[in-house]
C-alpha cells in the first residue's frame, strides 16, 4: 500500500515561478527522499531528509520535514521549462530495512 | 548513471507465456529491486534482493519470481503472463545506509 500521498496531483506553474509540492505519510520514518521522473525515463533521486532533520538545500531544491504532521513539501525555486517531471515522493520507514515506499507522484508542468 | 542496464527495452507477449526480464549492474551493489509502475498507482515493489540468492516478495509479488545467482544480475520472471501485468517494470539498486535508490531506463511490458 502506498504510503507517501503527494498533494496536489497536478501542478500547472509560469516559468520563473516557485513550485511548492507537498507529501504526506503515515508511520514512522527514517527518511524521505524526493525522485523526478521525465517522460518515458527512470526515476532520479534529487534530495533525501532524515528524520532528525527539519530542512535541506541543494541548489534550487528546499525541502522540509515535519514529522510531528508526517508531512514533507519539495520547493522548486526559479522554475524552468525543463523541470517539467512528475516528481515522486519516498519513505523509508522505521524497520523496514532496506525498502522504500513511492506515493503516486506528482505531474508538474512548467510553462515557457 | 549508476551503470543499470534492462533488458528487453520493450516486449510484447501473449497471455499464458513466460516473460523473463533481465537487471543488469556493473558497481556490485548489494540491494537490488524491481518495481512495476501503473497509472493512478506509482511505483509499487515486486520483489527486492538482498545479495546473491537472498531475495524477499513486495508489496505486488504474486505471478512473479525472481532470481540472483551472480551480484550483478537480477531476474525478474512472470512465469505466465496475464493482461494484468501489462507494465512498466523498472529495476533500481540502492545505495550507502539511507538507501537512496538509483533507477534503470525501464522495461515497457505489453501483455495482448
Amino acid at each position: 500500500s502506498q504510503q507517501g500521498e503527494e498533494d496536489p496531483q497536478a501542478l500547472s506553474i509560469q516559468e520563473g515561478e516557485n513550485a511548492t509540492m507537498n507529501c504526506s505519510y503515515k508511520t514512522s520514518i527514517n527518511n524521505l527522499q524526493w525522485y523526478r521522473q521525465n517522460s518515458g525515463r527512470g526515476l532520479v533521486h534529487l534530495i533525501l531528509i532524515r528524520s532528525n532533520e527539519r530542512e535541506k538545500h541543494s541548489g534550487r531544491l528546499r525541502v522540509t520535514l515535519d514529522t510531528s504532521k508526517k508531512s514533507s513539501s519539495l520547493l522548486i525555486t526559479a522554475s524552468r521549462a525543463a523541470d517539467t517531471a512528475s516528481y515522486f515522493c519516498a519513505t523509508r520507514d522505521t524497520g523496514a530495512n532496506s525498502k522504500l515506499t513511492f506515493g503516486k507522484g506528482i505531474t508538474l508542468s512548467v510553462r515557457p | 548513471d549508476a551503470g543499470i542496464t534492462q533488458s528487453p527495452r520493450h516486449k510484447v507477449t501473449e497471455t499464458g507465456t513466460p516473460v523473463t526480464l533481465r537487471c543488469h549492474q556493473t558497481e556490485n551493489h548489494r540491494y537490488m529491486y524491481w518495481y512495476r509502475q501503473d497509472p493512478g498507482h506509482g511505483l509499487r515493489l515486486i520483489h527486492y534482493s538482498y545479495g546473491v540468492k537472498d531475495t524477499d516478495k513486495g508489496e505486488v509479488s504474486d505471478g512473479y519470481s525472481v532470481s540472483r545467482s551472480k551480484t550483478e544480475d537480477f531476474l525478474l520472471t512472470l512465469e505466465s503472463a496475464t493482461s494484468s501485468q501489462t507494465s512498466v517494470y523498472f529495476c533500481a539498486i540502492s545505495l550507502g545506509t539511507d538507501y537512496e535508490q538509483y533507477f534503470g531506463p525501464g522495461t515497457r511490458l505489453t501483455v495482448t
